[in-house]
């Protein structure tokens, strides 16, 4: 079965350094989205991408965040200048279309800020 | 209260028994979702039931929704060990294409 996978799995940045995480959604999926879940938290919505588009955007999703698909197949998540409140799993998902479908996760990644 | 909350927090059950959890939610929405969370690996969706819809099955999960107390419930029948995983149900908001909101979660532990 297709699933989403995203690289890499554990990042360890220094605080104030740019942060680039990696995703492959699924391939006939058209809407991309990005999560985070602080430790213990719950998972909060990021962003959500379509029609080489930001669709949405949470409160979270200031101006040092930033998405791209560089090409048919990447969806990348970058933080332009990490704190470490950004310390937290991330998680990219996909549907074939938009929230009234199932998405489907990739297993995250572990982003720790020092 | 935030957008999606379950309860309970955490459920400990022995093989066999059922598992109810409950999800309450504050806004108007399309759909409603479970997710199913192993520790350390993404999320994996179960069931989607639409607001017009208040009552769908798979498997052994049952799922209930009461749009007028903007509640749900996810029922694991007849559990097994490798149930033990968190739950999250998710809501779509009337009004959003593409946004997801999550629910605190219930921590569900099957023993044997």
């Amino acid at each position: 079965e297709p699933e989403v996978t995203q690289t890499p799995s554990h990042q360890v940045t220094q605080m104030g350094q740019e942060v680039i995480l990696r995703c492959v959604p699924i391939s006939n999926h058209l809407y991309f989205y990005w999560y985070r879940q602080i430790l213990g938290q719950k998972v909060e919505f990021l962003v959500s991408f379509y029609n080489n588009e930001i669709s949405e955007k949470s409160e979270i999703f200031d101006d040092q965040f930033s998405v791209e698909r560089p090409d048919g197949s990447n969806f990348t998540l970058k933080i332009r200048s990490t704190k470490l409140e950004d310390s937290a799993m991330y998680f990219c998902a996909s549907s074939e279309m938009g929230v009234r479908q199932p998405q489907h996760f990739g297993d995250g990644t572990r982003l720790s800020i020092l | 209260s935030q957008q999606g909350e379950e309860d309970p927090q955490a459920l400990s059950i022995q093989e066999g028994e059922n598992a109810t959890m409950n999800c309450s939610y504050k806004t108007s929405i399309n759909n409603l979702q479970w997710y199913r969370q192993n520790s350390g690996r993404g999320l994996v969706h179960l069931i989607l039931i639409r607001s017009n819809e208040r009552e769908k099955h798979s498997g052994r999960l049952r799922v209930t929704l009461d749009t007028s107390k903007k509640s749900s419930s996810l029922l694991i029948t007849a559990s097994r060990a490798a149930d033990t995983a968190s739950y999250f149900c998710a809501t779509d908001a009337a009004g959003t294409a593409s946004k997801l909101t999550f629910g605190t979660g219930t921590r569900l532990q099957v023993t044997l």
